[in-house]
């Protein structure tokens, strides 16, 4: 069955150190996306993508970059971690033209220590 | 920018209907989209409305009035297992951001 997984699933991690988040779907879906999520926060966009190599900055960019080399995986980088970004991050994936119905992954807690 | 307004908990009983509202501000947006997550779980999608009006899907249906910048979320028939947060989502015309809403938590009691 076709699915979206991220690894780790939970990581911990010092201020400063630079970390990767890995999201991998099997639906051939060009649209990806990642969130973080917070308590009173809800979901906040961080970058998406519409296929290979494109990006785009979400609300919440600053201190995170993607890349996107395939239509499968779109990691997720924090260039020099630090303790606001400890969080639950979750990718999603969708179908081009149905970004409105997007497809999740479990997510990953990141604790920055 | 856009900004998306929830009530932050709703409480009802098995069997019953409960209403989750959404208000927003927006310049323009594509559709209103509503997702569940259970506690620790990821988001799942619930239904869209591109246009006004009433969109049923099950035990679910969603309203979307663009004039009065309100939707809705309308769970009928609760089941326990409803139990759960609720996040109305637009993604805007211009820089397609996707925001979602900050989440109603309903509990559904026997």
């Amino acid at each position: 069955d076709a699915e979206i997984t991220q690894s780790p699933r939970h990581k911990i991690t010092e201020t400063g150190r630079q970390v990767t988040l890995a999201c991998h779907q099997t639906w051939n879906h060009n649209n990806m996306f990642w969130y973080r999520q917070d308590l009173g926060h809800g979901l906040r966009l961080i970058h998406y993508s519409y296929g290979v190599h494109d990006t785009n900055k979400g609300e919440v960019s600053d201190g995170y970059s993607v890349s996107r080399s395939n239509t499968e995986d779109l990691p997720l980088t924090l260039e020099s971690a630090a303790s606001s970004q400890t969080s639950v991050y979750f990718c999603a994936s969708s179908p081009t033209g149905t970004s409105y119905e997007q497809y999740f992954g479990p997510g990953t807690r990141l604790t920055v220590t | 920018g856009q900004s998306l307004e929830q009530p932050s908990e709703v409480t009802a009983v098995e069997g019953a209907i409960v209403q989750i509202n959404c208000t927003y501000q927006t310049s323009g947006f594509y559709g209103l989209s509503w997702y569940q997550q259970h506690d620790g779980g990821a988001p799942t999608f619930l239904s869209y409305n591109a246009l006004d009006g009433l969109e049923e899907t099950g035990r679910f249906s969603s309203f979307l009035s663009r004039s009065d910048s309100y939707g809705y979320l309308l769970l009928q028939e609760l089941q326990m297992k409803d139990s759960a947060s609720y996040f109305c989502a637009l993604r805007d015309n211009y820089g397609q951001n996707f925001v979602f809403g900050p989440g109603t938590r309903l509990s559904v009691l026997p």
